[in-house]
């Protein structure tokens, strides 16, 4: 079993959609929990992150953090075609070291 | 650009060749990771480094692989005799190493191509 699953998609919204992307993860151990964003032939970028459980919200962005499910989620509003990309979750525990990835989901967004 | 440089972006070698790639971290940034993309996968960690020290290499292959990061100049990764099976996206990340917060700066990628 993987330490990270993420939902595999592919994804295909009308502009304006709300958009919801999902991971599981099965350790504990993680305290640390990342979405990117990767363009097609470009490198990961990075769109938030947040510690331990909760909310954050950045613009059109929203990350949830459920630690006690073992569960995370990154929600896009008012979704635009300049948001089809790949979206990829990650996780660490802390203290540098590496992140944990999840397989991604790519995403499109129909004008 | 203070961004993360790796170069070459394209490499082509034949079976049996060596593959060495190099990635410039960010400024001010201490610590680099190495990942490696299949197509239609994600990110799957090959190492960790620090200046002049590995800090992690739990997912680097036994053998071929190896991993350096000098006190002067960029950080390589070498792969030895490649297989078909080494052609991929190779991409190197850095953070600062202070005041973690999971965030990882990553460079565009070397492709490699192993015919």
């Amino acid at each position: 079993q993987k330490e990270v699953e993420q939902d595999p998609g592919p994804l295909s919204v009308p502009e304006g959609a709300i958009v919801s992307l999902n991971c599981t993860y099965s350790n504990s151990a993680f305290q640390y929990f990342m979405w990117y964003r990767q363009y097609s032939r470009k490198g990961p970028e990075l769109l938030m992150y947040t510690y331990s459980s909760g909310n954050k919200e950045d613009g059109r962005f929203t990350a949830q953090v459920d630690k006690s499910s073992k569960y995370i989620s990154l929600f896009i509003r008012d979704s635009q075609p300049s948001d089809s990309a790949t979206y990829l979750c990650a996780m660490s525990g802390g203290n540098a070291g590496k992140s944990t990835f999840g397989d991604g989901t790519t995403l499109t967004v129909k004008p | 650009n203070a961004g993360v440089m790796q170069n070459p972006r394209h490499l082509v070698r034949r079976r049996g060749q060596e593959a060495r790639l190099r990635c410039s971290p960010m400024k001010g940034h201490s610590h680099v990771y190495w990942y490696r993309q299949l197509p239609e996968e994600g990110l799957k960690f090959m190492v960790y480094l620090q200046k002049e020290n590995i800090i992690d290499e739990s997912g680097m292959p036994k053998e071929r692989f190896s991993a350096e990061f000098p006190k002067e100049g960029p950080s390589i990764l070498r792969i030895q005799q490649v297989v078909r099976g080494d052609s991929a996206a190779y991409f190197c990340a850095s953070s600062p190493g202070t005041a973690y917060t999971g965030e990882l700066f990553f460079g565009e990628g070397s492709r490699l191509t192993v015919l």
